[in-house]
């Protein structure tokens, strides 16, 4: 595997259901971003770890919750979603640093549907 | 609050002629901007980054400029070919201090069709 991967690429769930949406990134980076892109709106930045420490969270509701357990794996945990959460998840990560200005690459996405 | 504004949703034209996108910003004073591209059902895909010191960045037939007074960038694609279709995004840098790992701000997107 080369790049940024994400598992599922599809999902739906139910409002109750919980599920889990994976990252995995295979090019060495110490930084790990989750992105939501909802129809008709931008990007829109959830959370940001750096050298595996979440160093922001964009006011994103607790029923998301993400975990880093390396500098290469990136999970989103999902429970107790609203159907307005449907969307396309997208993880990113780039080689941050003091003054480095670099790039981010992202995976092709988890389309996500709840019912 | 930060606001990024591409100058429109869509954007025909003619192949071989050059396209022009606009990314306008308020409230903001990013240290870089970038430029991705956006396939349908797939990840942005980077193509640019210009510093806030950097008046033009060239790239094979892409050329992005970045002008900080008027707070606008415009990206060029030179000889237009219907490859080229697809949507491009411009995103700005959200500065945190943690370790410099910077969040994107991003605009809607140009939806660019490049027509044979």
């Amino acid at each position: 595997e080369t790049g940024v991967t994400q598992t599922p690429r599809h999902l739906v769930m139910g409002m109750t259901n919980k599920k889990s949406l994976k990252c995995e990134q295979h090019l060495g980076h110490n930084a790990m971003y989750w992105y939501k892109q909802s129809a008709k709106k931008p990007l829109e930045l959830m959370f940001v770890y750096s050298l595996e420490e979440r160093v922001e969270n964009n006011s994103v509701p607790s029923r998301f919750s993400p975990e880093c357990p390396n500098s290469s794996h990136l999970f989103l945990h999902l429970h107790t979603l609203q159907p307005e959460d449907s969307a396309l998840y997208l993880c990113a990560s780039s080689q941050a640093g003091p003054d480095v200005y670099n790039e981010q690459f992202f995976g092709p996405g988890t389309r996500l549907t709840v019912l | 609050s930060q606001k990024i504004e591409q100058n429109s949703e869509a954007l025909n034209i003619q192949e071989g002629k050059t396209a022009t996108l606009t990314c306008n910003y308020t409230n903001y004073s990013p240290a870089y901007l970038q430029w991705y591209r956006q396939d349908p059902g797939r990840g942005p895909v980077f193509l640019l980054l210009i510093r806030e010191n950097e008046k033009e960045k060239r790239k094979e037939r892409l050329k992005v400029t970045f002008d900080t007074t008027l707070k606008q960038s415009l990206f060029h694609i030179t000889a237009s070919q219907p490859a080229d279709s697809a949507t491009y995004l411009c995103a700005l840098d959200q500065m945190y201090s943690g370790g410099g790992a910077d969040g994107l701000t991003f605009g809607k997107g140009t939806h660019l069709i490049i027509q044979p």
